[in-house]
């Protein structure tokens, strides 16, 4: 079955340590994003990308930085300049006309231990 | 900047009630898509319906219908005969239909609580 799988599903990041979550696709979909879910705050857009080896910065994108050598991946690293990681972490795809909405994983909680 | 707003942080329904949740967006732009996504308790975001603005025909899918109100930038879903498994968090969301740069982002409101009393 297609779908979007992150990894992993608890993740614990020490202070001044980057960490990176992954995030793989098998629907074909050209776009991928990645948001940030804090409580009370809905869901924020970290960094996207709509095709291979090209991504822009989203609304919330200090101290984050991601990559897109291949279609199906679009890892998201969190670095140690990131002040305040604690949060829950979502993936997503689509088709570039975005018609049909997205397609999300089922997420990744970072804490900062 | 297009902005998604749902004032109401928590709603609950007795089962087998209908529940109406409300959503109001703003934009400028004339051709977009709307959703409504549920995330329960295990977190993970599911499409529940989507309308697109030129068609005025609401959107339904078995108990979910929507009323969208175009001129007043209002997109409510009602869950009709409501469930325990209704019970989430339910996102209102808005997408330009141009494809292109920032305009491919979904933007999500903060969500609401639904909760179903048995």
């Amino acid at each position: 079955d297609g779908g979007i799988t992150q990894s992993p599903k608890y993740l614990f990041r020490k202070e001044g340590q980057n960490v990176t979550l992954s995030c793989e696709q098998n629907l074909n979909h050209d776009a991928m994003y990645w948001y940030r879910q804090d409580p009370g705050q809905g869901l924020r857009l970290i960094y996207y990308s709509q095709i291979v080896n090209d991504f822009q910065k989203g609304d919330i994108a200090e101290g984050y930085s991601v990559s897109r050598e291949k279609k199906e991946s679009f890892p998201l690293t969190v670095t140690s300049a990131q002040k305040n990681p604690t949060a829950f972490y979502l993936c997503a795809s689509s088709t570039i006309s975005g018609l049909h909405g997205y397609t999300f994983g089922s997420g990744t909680r970072l804490t900062v231990v | 900047a297009q902005t998604v707003t749902q004032s109401q942080p928590e709603m609950s329904v007795q089962e087998a009630e209908t529940v109406t949740l409300s959503c109001t967006y703003d934009t400028s732009e004339s051709d977009y898509y709307l959703f409504w996504y549920k995330q329960p308790p295990s977190r993970q975001m599911i499409l529940v319906i989507r309308q697109e603005a030129y068609k005025q025909q609401n959107a339904t899918e078995n108990r979910f219908s929507v009323n969208f109100q175009k001129a007043a930038k209002s997109f409510s879903l009602k869950i009709s005969d409501s469930q325990l498994g209704d019970a989430a968090m339910y996102f209102c969301a808005y997408r330009s239909a141009i494809r292109a740069g920032a305009n491919s982002k979904l933007t999500f409101g903060k969500g609401i609580t639904l909760s179903v009393r048995p």
